[in-house]
């Protein structure tokens, strides 16, 4: 089976200007979430999506958005991007939502990532 | 926000050689997890450990939880070259609502293992 997709694997953008990054998730999976990696740093939690559903948000702006499809693809769009919008983006995905953590659910499957950079 | 730190921030070792990182965590957890990633590509589960569980092993991996410390260690035995990458604990937190499923990472330990 496949794992995570993303597209592109690389972007460059000049400031001001809006971009999307797109992300399949694994087949079957239902929740999608998204991180940003800042250079030198953890991945810091966006958003997660399930069934369609904002299921979480992260300490991100406004210009941050994303939806997932009813194929359970989901897209990041980020408008008025700034330099310090540079980073890698992930994108994860769960097999789902409901379940217990403590009995060990919660695994998140990662695709490649995309690499945005803002001049 | 970072949840928690790893230590050391970069180890470097000989082929062979234990590699052990260390992970703390600020707010209460149901379960943590580590991951890998490879010069700076997406990241790969490796295990995950329950926080009931004080001790799992997986292969060449063993982690210790310690809740009453909020702590975490990784353990690689016998490592290889091939396991030079940076190394990442992350936390699901402790509430029961579904965003909990979101993880929080800490900066990573950068491992390099040399042949």
């Amino acid at each position: 089976d496949a794992g995570v997709t993303q597209s592109p694997t690389h972007l460059i953008k000049t400031r001001g200007q809006q971009v999307t990054l797109r992300c399949s998730p694994i087949s079957g999976h239902k929740s999608v979430s998204w991180y940003q990696q800042v250079l030198g740093q953890g991945p810091q939690f966006i958003f997660q999506y399930y069934e369609k559903e904002e299921r979480g948000r992260g300490n991100f702006p406004d210009r941050f958005s994303a939806r997932q499809f009813p194929n359970y693809s989901s897209e990041l769009n980020v408008n008025a991007l700034l330099l310090g919008d540079s980073a890698l983006y992930l994108c994860a995905s769960r097999l789902r939502d409901s379940g217990s953590l403590l009995a060990g659910g919660g695994t998140q499957y990662f695709g490649p990532g995309t690499r945005l950079l803002v001049l | 926000s970072q949840q928690g730190e790893e230590d050391p921030q970069a180890l470097s070792i000989q082929e062979g050689e234990n590699a052990t990182m260390n992970c703390s965590y600020k707010t209460s957890i149901n379960n943590l997890q580590w991951y890998r990633q490879n010069s700076g590509r997406g990241l790969v589960h490796l295990i995950l450990i329950r926080s009931n569980e004080r001790e799992k092993h997986s292969g060449r991996l063993r982690v210790t939880l310690d809740t009453s410390k909020k702590s975490s260690s990784l353990l690689i035995t016998a490592s290889r070259a091939a396991d030079t990458a940076s190394y990442f604990c992350a936390t699901a937190g402790g509430s029961s609502g579904a965003g909990s499923y979101q993880l929080t990472f800490g900066k990573g330990t950068k491992l390099s293992v040399i042949p």
